[in-house]
């Protein structure tokens, strides 16, 4: 039973437009969420969290929206660089006192020059 | 902040032969590491939970006596893959968990390749 979902396996976006990864969770116990980008042979890195009383969080050129009601996430990601190309993960976790992340799948984005 | 060191990042062993792989908190202290396993184009999955002092909390699935774990201080766990077979080749990951101002963050080593031939 996948809890956290990315159903876009891949995703190609042109350098300058906006890239939107989304995610979506079924645990609505899940409240604090987090982005990470990962290259192949290496770990994750993180990107950036919204906990579930936030509907928005920004850093940059990233942005996570947080939808509760639709357990709708995306990261948002503007404008996009051909570095951004990589694998990218959306993880939740059940409260943020710090337990485990569950991962979703991964989407795999790749930034066209 | 917040770098967790892993060792090795790659390494072959014959079958049957045991491998351990290290995981270092370098700037703080981890009561609380994480083990993940990645298969080719798949996600994360999480093997374990390793704390300071106790037993590891193993997922449904996972072979306790194959992957032993010790997090004998703040700074270290290690997972050691015994009596390695083919089917062990994987991606390991390490993460701890650590304090931040209003929250906690999760940090990742860089992985460990394993190939046992």
């Amino acid at each position: 039973d996948q809890q956290v979902k990315q159903n876009s396996p891949s995703l190609s976006v042109q350098e300058g437009r906006i890239s939107i990864l989304n995610c979506d969770y079924t645990n609505s116990m899940f409240d604090y969420f987090l982005w990470y980008k990962k290259y192949p042979a290496e770990g994750p890195t993180f990107l950036i969290s919204i906990s579930s009383i936030k509907d928005k969080n920004e850093d940059g050129r990233f942005t996570v929206f947080l939808n509760k009601s639709a357990k709708h996430l995306s990261l948002h990601i503007v404008p996009s660089q051909p570095g951004d190309s990589a694998v990218y993960f959306c993880a939740a976790s059940l409260n943020n006192a710090g337990n485990m992340l569950t991962f979703g799948g991964g989407t795999r984005l790749m930034v066209k020059p | 902040g917040a770098v967790v060191s892993q060792h090795p990042s790659r390494v072959i062993c014959k079958s049957g032969t045991s491998v351990k792989i290290e995981c270092r908190s370098l700037d703080f202290q981890a009561t609380t590491m994480f083990w993940y396993r990645q298969f080719p184009k798949q996600s994360l999955m999480l093997m374990a939970t390793s704390n300071e002092g106790s037993k590891a909390t193993y997922e449904q699935g996972v072979e306790k006596d194959k992957f032993l774990i010790n997090h004998a201080s703040l700074t270290l766990s290690t997972l050691t893959v015994t009596s390695a077979h083919p089917e062990d080749s994987s991606f390991y990951i390490c993460s701890a968990r650590y304090r931040t101002e209003a929250n906690y963050g999760y940090t990742f080593g860089s992985g460990t390749r394993l190939t046992v031939v």
